[in-house]
């Protein structure tokens, strides 16, 4: 059974300072993962997703990497802004359709 | 809005009675999906469908539970004698067959069973 883990469970940072989420999954047969935000009592916008095949997607000051075979990713933030602050879940597919999330990582960005 | 729709976005029910809720995907998106969020918890898969037929449920979803995606277009999550452990936030989200399969969520439905 896959299994999603998300650590830290919450981060608090300054305003400007660059941060690292990181995700774990127990199976490494995915068809991809993806990285999304949620906002308080929200619905969840996607943020990257990665081929099981990529190593890493970009968009902006986010940066996910992907390795698959150590059950890893991480989702960088550069330089953090107050309006990065919420919940950010990591979900991985894999030969099924569903996806399996983690409990993820409440980031507060304080100005 | 081109995005996943979903209606009501609150609904307050006292328990045992029924509600039901619908799920508008992004119009191309052929494949639809229902989750469930408790408080502090990451989203659970419910059901799934591939057009109009449902090809996976979980066990999450009891027989008070259905889903329905009668034209493979939008689709309604009915919950019948809810319960108190119902409360929670109903997801739905939509993808392609293609093109990596990105997941795109609508805003949720808040249920509360008092």
């Amino acid at each position: 059974k896959q299994e999603v883990t998300q650590i830290p469970a919450a981060l608090s940072v300054p305003e400007g300072e660059n941060l690292v989420l990181n995700c774990s999954f127990t199976d490494s047969a995915i068809y991809n993962l993806q990285w999304f935000r949620q906002d308080p009592g929200k619905g969840l916008t996607s943020l990257l997703l990665i081929q099981s095949s990529q190593r890493e997607q970009t968009s902006g000051r986010l940066n996910a990497s992907l390795d698959k075979s150590s059950g890893r990713s991480t989702l960088y933030i550069a330089a953090s802004q107050p309006g990065d602050s919420a919940t950010y879940l990591c979900a991985v597919r894999t030969g099924f359709q569903k996806l399996v999330f983690g409990t993820g990582t409440r980031l507060l960005v304080s100005p | 809005d081109t995005g996943v729709s979903q209606d009501p976005r609150h609904k307050i029910t006292k328990r045992g009675q029924n509600v039901t809720f619908r799920c508008d995907p992004i119009s191309e998106h052929n494949r639809l999906y229902w989750y469930r969020q408790t408080l502090g918890q990451g989203p659970e898969f419910l059901t799934y469908f591939q057009n109009e037929a449902q090809l996976e449920k979980s066990r999450l979803l009891s027989d008070r539970f259905s889903a329905e995606r009668p034209k493979g277009s939008f689709s309604t999550l009915e919950i019948q004698r809810t319960e108190q452990g119902d409360s929670a936030m109903y997801l739905c989200a939509s993808s392609l067959p293609r093109g990596g399969r990105e997941a795109f969520f609508g805003q949720g439905t808040r249920l509360t069973v008092v």
